[in-house]
């Protein structure tokens, strides 16, 4: 199982571009999250799903928007990129939400640089 | 905004010795889980414990919860380099909140 992979790993655009970062997980997940980390920030939620079909906003979700059309593919768009959105972007996937199983698995990341 | 804020921000120890690490959180939780960083790569699940749990152990890892001061530490034993990554304690109340992680340095 390749579990949860990302594309592409880096990108540089310029103010104003869009582009998309797909997130594909193998193991059945339900959940899916798209997260940002900034230096000394941690990780912050941008947007997640709980199922095929729905998406939801989480912490800082403007300037971003997602879409969740197969069970296995979690797709963030930019459409109009800024040099705030520069980061480091993670995916992850979880069996489910709660008390017990809600580990999450991350992908390896993808590097943005908006100029 | 984050709930879990690790304590410290940087630990720098030789390899042999112990390294703990502490998180405190504001609100109450389902469980809070521990993740590793290793430099240029993304989060990897270390242990879940769980609200009504007390402590847990894996491995040379070793985990506390106290729900009455909203604290948990996660105590690695016999470090080595190996173990050298950033390490992150995460709060579960329906959603997932991150903390700006603990940078763990292992000198050989």
């Amino acid at each position: 199982n390749a579990g949860v992979t990302q594309t592409p790993k880096f990108r540089v655009l310029k103010t104003g571009q869009s582009m998309t970062l797909l997130c594909a997980q193998d193991m059945n997940h339900e959940y899916m999250y798209w997260y940002r980390q900034d230096p000394g920030m941690g990780l912050r939620l941008i947007h997640y799903s709980v199922g095929e079909g729905t998406t939801a906003k989480g912490e800082v979700p403007d300037g971003y928007n997602v879409s969740r059309l197969k069970k296995q593919n979690f797709l963030l768009g930019l459409e109009s990129a800024a040099p705030s959105q520069t980061s480091v972007y993670f995916c992850a996937s979880s069996r489910g939400q709660g008390r017990v199983y809600n580990e999450q698995f991350f992908g390896p990341g993808t590097r943005l640089t908006v100029l | 905004s984050q709930q879990g804020e690790e304590d410290p921000q940087a630990l720098s120890i030789q390899e042999g010795e112990n390294a703990t690490m502490n998180c405190s959180y504001k609100t109450s939780i389902n469980n809070l889980q521990w993740y590793r960083q290793n430099s240029g790569r993304g989060l990897v699940h270390l242990i879940l414990i769980r609200s009504n749990e007390r402590e847990k152990h894996s491995g040379r890892l070793r985990v506390t919860l106290d729900t009455s001061k909203k604290s948990s530490s996660l105590l690695i034993t016999a470090s080595r380099a190996a173990d050298t990554a950033s390490y992150f304690c995460a709060t579960n109340n329906n959603d997932m909140r991150f903390g700006a992680g603990t940078r763990l340095t292992v000198k050989p």
